[in-house]
């Protein structure tokens, strides 16, 4: 059974250009919620996708948008990349949102 | 928002020795997890607690909730290498119950 699986593992960007980063939940889960890891802090929570909508969303702005396929996966997209948006990105599943949370191991976005 | 601390932020300890990483909150816990990352890799949880005062043991690993709710503390026994990591805690937001806040974490490294 695999688990969460994110791609790309490594992305390189520059400022002001736009970003597509994509999740595979876990078999089973209908919900997936995506996360900021800057170094040397916690994920910080950036919104959450179930039923293809988005249901709670972090403190974060409107370059930051997503999307839930049919099929549970799942897209983060960034626009207009800052410096500050250089993070570790995860992405979490679950079966439904009470349930327990399994991680990708994440995609990791330098912006130059 | 729901903010959790943890401490300390570092640790850097000998092979053998035991340590105690805390996790606070100035509001009260629904449930809280724990969770362990290694680098380049996703949170794995370690455990949930939910009940007041519950201590649940993994091994050489105990967790305890605190009676009111509003903290939580991992004890690691005779810590060994493959302990380090960056161990975090997380909950629920209060009313926002579909919002997950992880703390800072604290970065356990373990010398053989």
């Amino acid at each position: 059974d695999a688990g969460v699986t994110q791609s790309p593992t490594h992305l390189i960007k520059t400022r002001g250009q736009q970003v597509t980063l994509r999740c595979s939940p876990k078999s089973g889960h209908d919900t997936v919620s995506w996360y900021q890891q800057a170094l040397g802090q916690g994920p910080q929570f950036i919104f959450q996708y179930y039923e293809e909508e988005e249901r709670q969303r972090g403190n974060f702005p409107d370059r930051f948008s997503g999307h839930q396929f049919p099929n549970y996966s799942s897209e983060l997209n960034v626009n207009a990349l800052l410096l500050g948006d250089s993070a570790l990105y995860l992405c979490a599943s679950s079966l439904s949102d009470f349930d327990t949370q399994y991680f990708g191991p994440g995609t990791r976005l330098t912006v130059l | 928002t729901q903010l959790l601390e943890q401490s300390p932020q570092f640790l850097s300890i000998q092979e053998g020795e035991n340590l105690t990483v805390y996790c606070n909150s100035s509001s009260v816990f629904s449930s809280l997890q724990w969770y362990r990352q290694e680098p380049g890799e996703g949170p794995v949880l370690l455990v949930t607690v939910v009940t007041g005062g519950e201590v649940k043991k993994l091994k050489r690993l105990t967790f305890q909730f605190g009676d009111a709710r509003k903290d939580s503390s991992l004890h690691i026994t005779a810590a060994q290498p493959g302990d380090t990591g960056l161990y975090l805690c997380a909950s629920r937001g209060g009313y926002n119950f579909n919002k997950f806040y992880f703390g800072s974490g604290t970065k356990l490294n373990v010398k053989p």
